[in-house]
């Protein structure tokens, strides 16, 4: 079946890091692909989609590119903020509305 | 719109007991989905509505378990009896397959814990 696997957390940076959050899935179609954001105590928000290969998703300086050839959707932001200290979860959708997630990975920027 | 909301948003009950889970989805939304995240297993997609009519119950646990959807503006999810594993929290969202291409809006969750 489909899966969507992502970067182990816990990820720690410092204010203005570089990020990369690594996303790798598998699936027979052609899938949309997502990154949604949980600040803490709060339930999931979108943050960016593709939905077709080499499409670029892109929200609040965070980016991610739909590479068909790699299976990958990579979440990067150039410069991280404190603000950012979320939780990040990769999913797919294949035609139906089912999302399938990632495992979620935990960022925390520290001042 | 006031976005997805649920109720309440926290339960703390005693083993055995019957626990009720509400969710009231965007209006508009033709899908509704019930989720659940804990630490040990992330986040499971228990079941899923299109037009009130359950498509995929596959993730429900068990059948201590039940949801309905009686109307496009409600949904419940009843644990009966109620045991401590259920302890985690349990996410609503909803969807529109015109509107929004299949975007899931989520609700800020209950959080359960059972004694």
């Amino acid at each position: 079946g489909d899966s969507v696997t992502q970067m182990e957390g816990p990820v720690t940076l410092s204010e203005e890091a570089f990020l990369t959050i690594n996303c790798t899935y598998t699936a027979t179609g052609y899938p949309s692909l997502f990154w949604y954001v949980q600040y803490p105590g709060e339930g999931l928000q979108l943050l960016l989609k593709a939905t077709k290969a080499d499409d670029k998703g892109s929200n609040k300086g965070f980016e991610a590119t739909y590479r068909k050839e790699t299976t990958s959707f990579h979440l990067e932001k150039g410069s991280v903020q404190v603000s950012d200290s979320a939780v990040y979860f990769c999913a797919l959708s294949q035609g139906a509305q089912k999302l399938v997630f990632g495992q979620g990975t935990r960022l925390t920027i520290n001042p | 719109d006031a976005g997805v909301i649920q109720s309440p948003r926290h339960e703390v009950t005693e083993m055995g007991q019957e626990v009720t889970l509400r969710c009231k989805p965007i209006s508009g939304h033709n899908s509704l989905f019930w989720y659940r995240q804990t630490m040990m297993r992330g986040l499971e997609l228990l079941i899923y509505f299109n037009n009130n009519v359950p498509i995929d119950d596959s993730g429900m646990p068990e059948d201590r378990f039940s949801a309905k959807m009686p109307n496009a503006s409600f949904s419940t999810l009843k644990i009966q009896p109620s045991e401590p594993r259920d302890s985690a929290v349990y996410f609503c969202a909803s969807s529109s397959r015109t509107e929004t291409k299949n975007i899931q809006y989520f609700g800020a969750g209950t959080r359960l814990s059972v004694l």
